[in-house]
Protein backbone atom coordinates (compact mmCIF):
# COMPACT_ATOMS: atom_id res chain seq x y z
CA UNK A 1 0.00 0.00 0.00
CA UNK A 2 1.26 3.44 -0.85
CA UNK A 3 3.05 5.60 2.39
CA UNK A 4 0.94 8.66 3.12
CA UNK A 5 2.46 11.91 4.86
CA UNK A 6 0.55 14.18 7.06
CA UNK A 7 0.85 17.30 9.16
CA UNK A 8 1.58 16.36 12.31
CA UNK A 9 -0.42 18.59 14.23
CA UNK A 10 -3.28 21.25 13.09
CA UNK A 11 -5.45 24.03 14.82
CA UNK A 12 -8.59 24.91 13.73
CA UNK A 13 -11.26 27.65 14.98
CA UNK A 14 -14.57 26.38 15.93
CA UNK A 15 -16.90 26.57 13.35
CA UNK A 16 -14.89 27.66 10.48
CA UNK A 17 -14.18 24.84 7.61
CA UNK A 18 -11.31 22.16 8.45
CA UNK A 19 -8.78 21.33 6.10
CA UNK A 20 -6.77 18.15 6.45
CA UNK A 21 -3.99 17.19 3.57
CA UNK A 22 -2.70 14.24 3.14
CA UNK A 23 0.51 13.46 0.47
CA UNK A 24 0.15 10.01 -1.15
CA UNK A 25 2.68 10.35 -4.58
CA UNK A 26 2.96 6.77 -4.79
CA UNK A 27 -0.39 6.03 -4.77
CA UNK A 28 -1.48 3.26 -7.64
CA UNK A 29 -4.44 3.41 -9.93
CA UNK A 30 -6.65 1.27 -7.85
CA UNK A 31 -5.97 2.32 -4.82
CA UNK A 32 -8.60 4.19 -1.97
CA UNK A 33 -7.82 6.72 0.06
CA UNK A 34 -9.84 5.77 3.46
CA UNK A 35 -9.99 8.59 6.21
CA UNK A 36 -10.65 7.56 9.69
CA UNK A 37 -10.14 9.93 12.60
CA UNK A 38 -9.63 8.93 16.81
CA UNK A 39 -11.19 10.96 19.73
CA UNK A 40 -9.16 10.03 22.45
CA UNK A 41 -9.01 6.76 23.48
CA UNK A 42 -11.84 5.92 21.98
CA UNK A 43 -12.02 3.66 18.96
CA UNK A 44 -11.39 4.87 15.47
CA UNK A 45 -14.10 6.10 13.10
CA UNK A 46 -14.44 5.72 9.54
CA UNK A 47 -14.99 9.25 7.55
CA UNK A 48 -14.92 9.05 3.92
CA UNK A 49 -13.21 6.91 0.96
CA UNK A 50 -12.52 7.71 -2.34
CA UNK A 51 -10.69 6.35 -5.76
CA UNK A 52 -11.08 9.19 -8.18
CA UNK A 53 -13.62 11.26 -7.90
CA UNK A 54 -14.50 14.35 -4.72
CA UNK A 55 -16.82 12.33 -2.46
CA UNK A 56 -19.29 14.17 0.56
CA UNK A 57 -21.11 12.78 2.94
CA UNK A 58 -23.08 13.63 6.09
CA UNK A 59 -19.47 14.56 8.07
CA UNK A 60 -16.53 15.71 5.58
CA UNK A 61 -15.77 16.46 1.81
CA UNK A 62 -12.58 14.59 0.43
CA UNK A 63 -10.81 15.89 -2.54
CA UNK A 64 -8.64 14.35 -4.36
CA UNK A 65 -6.37 16.11 -6.76
CA UNK A 66 -6.41 14.89 -10.63
CA UNK A 67 -3.05 13.31 -10.51
CA UNK A 68 -4.35 11.83 -7.18
CA UNK A 69 -0.98 12.08 -5.66
CA UNK A 70 -3.01 13.92 -2.67
CA UNK A 71 -6.25 14.72 -1.11
CA UNK A 72 -7.74 16.89 1.35
CA UNK A 73 -10.38 16.09 3.75
CA UNK A 74 -12.70 18.62 5.01
CA UNK A 75 -14.63 19.66 7.89
CA UNK A 76 -17.26 22.27 6.36
CA UNK A 77 -17.71 23.60 10.17
CA UNK A 78 -15.51 22.11 12.98
CA UNK A 79 -17.02 21.97 16.65
CA UNK A 80 -15.00 20.69 19.49
CA UNK A 81 -16.05 17.49 19.15
CA UNK A 82 -14.02 17.08 15.91
CA UNK A 83 -10.90 17.34 18.01
CA UNK A 84 -9.27 14.01 17.50
CA UNK A 85 -6.24 12.59 15.08
CA UNK A 86 -7.35 12.03 11.44
CA UNK A 87 -5.51 9.12 9.65
CA UNK A 88 -5.14 9.15 5.93
CA UNK A 89 -4.94 6.25 4.65
CA UNK A 90 -4.36 4.53 1.05
CA UNK A 91 -5.46 0.74 0.75
CA UNK A 92 -5.21 -1.55 -2.35
CA UNK A 93 -8.16 -4.07 -1.75
CA UNK A 94 -6.72 -7.12 -3.01
CA UNK A 95 -10.42 -8.64 -3.36
CA UNK A 96 -12.81 -10.69 -1.19
CA UNK A 97 -11.81 -10.68 2.67
CA UNK A 98 -8.27 -9.29 2.71
CA UNK A 99 -7.49 -5.77 3.41
CA UNK A 100 -6.28 -4.70 6.17
CA UNK A 101 -6.03 -0.89 7.21
CA UNK A 102 -2.13 0.11 8.22
CA UNK A 103 -2.75 3.66 10.64
CA UNK A 104 0.23 5.98 10.69
CA UNK A 105 0.70 8.64 13.26
CA UNK A 106 -1.94 11.05 11.78
CA UNK A 107 -2.70 14.39 12.16
CA UNK A 108 -3.82 15.51 15.74
CA UNK A 109 -6.75 18.32 14.88
CA UNK A 110 -7.53 20.97 17.76
CA UNK A 111 -10.71 22.86 17.21
CA UNK A 112 -10.12 26.05 19.64
CA UNK A 113 -12.99 27.92 20.86
CA UNK B 1 -23.34 2.71 19.54
CA UNK B 2 -21.28 1.53 16.37
CA UNK B 3 -22.45 -2.09 16.62
CA UNK B 4 -19.28 -3.44 17.74
CA UNK B 5 -19.32 -4.98 21.26
CA UNK B 6 -15.93 -5.15 23.52
CA UNK B 7 -15.77 -7.06 26.65
CA UNK B 8 -14.53 -5.94 29.00
CA UNK B 9 -14.15 -2.09 28.78
CA UNK B 10 -11.00 -2.56 31.22
CA UNK B 11 -8.56 -5.10 32.68
CA UNK B 12 -5.93 -4.97 35.21
CA UNK B 13 -4.30 -8.05 35.99
CA UNK B 14 -0.82 -9.33 37.16
CA UNK B 15 2.33 -10.15 34.99
CA UNK B 16 2.87 -13.62 34.14
CA UNK B 17 -1.23 -13.95 33.71
CA UNK B 18 -3.46 -14.64 30.51
CA UNK B 19 -6.57 -12.93 29.95
CA UNK B 20 -9.25 -12.84 27.21
CA UNK B 21 -10.90 -10.07 25.04
CA UNK B 22 -13.70 -10.94 23.70
CA UNK B 23 -15.59 -9.09 20.38
CA UNK B 24 -18.49 -9.58 18.80
CA UNK B 25 -18.74 -7.91 15.35
CA UNK B 26 -21.80 -5.64 13.92
CA UNK B 27 -24.35 -7.56 12.47
CA UNK B 28 -23.82 -9.72 8.77
CA UNK B 29 -20.08 -8.39 9.21
CA UNK B 30 -18.10 -11.37 8.62
CA UNK B 31 -14.18 -10.06 9.15
CA UNK B 32 -12.88 -9.20 12.63
CA UNK B 33 -9.88 -7.59 12.70
CA UNK B 34 -7.65 -6.81 16.16
CA UNK B 35 -5.48 -4.16 16.90
CA UNK B 36 -3.31 -3.01 19.95
CA UNK B 37 -2.66 0.92 20.60
CA UNK B 38 -0.14 1.97 23.14
CA UNK B 39 0.78 5.02 24.23
CA UNK B 40 3.93 4.79 22.01
CA UNK B 41 3.15 2.81 18.99
CA UNK B 42 -0.16 4.06 17.76
CA UNK B 43 -2.38 1.14 16.23
CA UNK B 44 -0.67 -1.91 15.71
CA UNK B 45 -2.74 -4.70 13.18
CA UNK B 46 -2.78 -7.98 14.97
CA UNK B 47 -4.24 -9.99 13.34
CA UNK B 48 -7.51 -10.64 10.86
CA UNK B 49 -9.99 -13.35 10.78
CA UNK B 50 -12.88 -13.70 8.04
CA UNK B 51 -15.87 -16.54 9.28
CA UNK B 52 -14.01 -18.69 11.00
CA UNK B 53 -10.58 -18.76 9.43
CA UNK B 54 -7.30 -16.71 9.98
CA UNK B 55 -7.01 -14.46 7.38
CA UNK B 56 -3.85 -12.13 8.00
CA UNK B 57 -1.08 -11.60 10.59
CA UNK B 58 0.06 -8.17 11.35
CA UNK B 59 2.54 -7.95 14.46
CA UNK B 60 1.14 -10.45 16.62
CA UNK B 61 3.46 -12.34 19.34
CA UNK B 62 3.57 -15.54 19.71
CA UNK B 63 1.82 -15.40 23.70
CA UNK B 64 -1.22 -14.06 21.79
CA UNK B 65 -3.27 -15.88 19.61
CA UNK B 66 -7.14 -15.65 18.60
CA UNK B 67 -9.88 -16.96 17.28
CA UNK B 68 -13.61 -16.24 15.81
CA UNK B 69 -16.27 -18.78 16.49
CA UNK B 70 -19.33 -20.48 14.52
CA UNK B 71 -21.27 -16.95 15.75
CA UNK B 72 -18.43 -14.77 14.41
CA UNK B 73 -17.69 -13.83 17.61
CA UNK B 74 -14.32 -13.36 18.41
CA UNK B 75 -11.59 -14.06 21.28
CA UNK B 76 -7.85 -12.60 22.09
CA UNK B 77 -6.13 -14.51 24.00
CA UNK B 78 -3.22 -12.77 26.17
CA UNK B 79 -0.83 -14.91 27.78
CA UNK B 80 2.60 -14.69 30.45
CA UNK B 81 1.62 -10.88 30.13
CA UNK B 82 4.34 -8.24 30.63
CA UNK B 83 4.44 -4.79 31.44
CA UNK B 84 4.43 -4.15 28.16
CA UNK B 85 1.27 -5.42 27.30
CA UNK B 86 -0.47 -2.69 28.79
CA UNK B 87 -2.26 -1.17 26.13
CA UNK B 88 -5.71 0.05 24.00
CA UNK B 89 -6.95 -3.39 22.15
CA UNK B 90 -9.45 -2.78 19.41
CA UNK B 91 -11.51 -4.64 17.78
CA UNK B 92 -13.54 -4.03 14.10
CA UNK B 93 -15.02 -5.51 12.08
CA UNK B 94 -16.13 -4.91 8.30
CA UNK B 95 -18.59 -6.32 5.20
CA UNK B 96 -17.04 -8.37 2.60
CA UNK B 97 -17.89 -6.58 -0.09
CA UNK B 98 -18.93 -2.75 -1.14
CA UNK B 99 -17.13 0.29 1.41
CA UNK B 100 -14.48 -1.22 3.09
CA UNK B 101 -14.44 1.22 6.28
CA UNK B 102 -14.23 -0.32 9.21
CA UNK B 103 -16.03 -0.19 12.39
CA UNK B 104 -14.21 -0.24 15.48
CA UNK B 105 -15.68 -1.07 19.38
CA UNK B 106 -14.54 0.95 21.92
CA UNK B 107 -11.55 -1.10 22.99
CA UNK B 108 -10.09 -3.12 26.10
CA UNK B 109 -8.43 -1.13 28.20
CA UNK B 110 -5.36 -3.79 29.56
CA UNK B 111 -3.65 -2.64 32.35
CA UNK B 112 -0.65 -4.92 33.69
CA UNK B 113 0.71 -4.27 37.02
Amino acid sequence: DAKTTQPPSMDCAEGRAANLPCNHSTISGNEYVYWYRQIHSQGPQYIIHGLKNNETNEMASLIITEDRKSSTLILPHATLRDTAVYYCIVISPSGGSNYKLTFGKGTLLTVNP
Amino acid sequence: DSGVTQTPKHLITATGQRVTLRCSPRSGDLSVYWYQQSLDQGLQFLIQYYNGEERAKGNILERFSAQQFPDLHSELNLSSLELGDSALYFCASSAVTGNYGYTFGSGTRLTVV
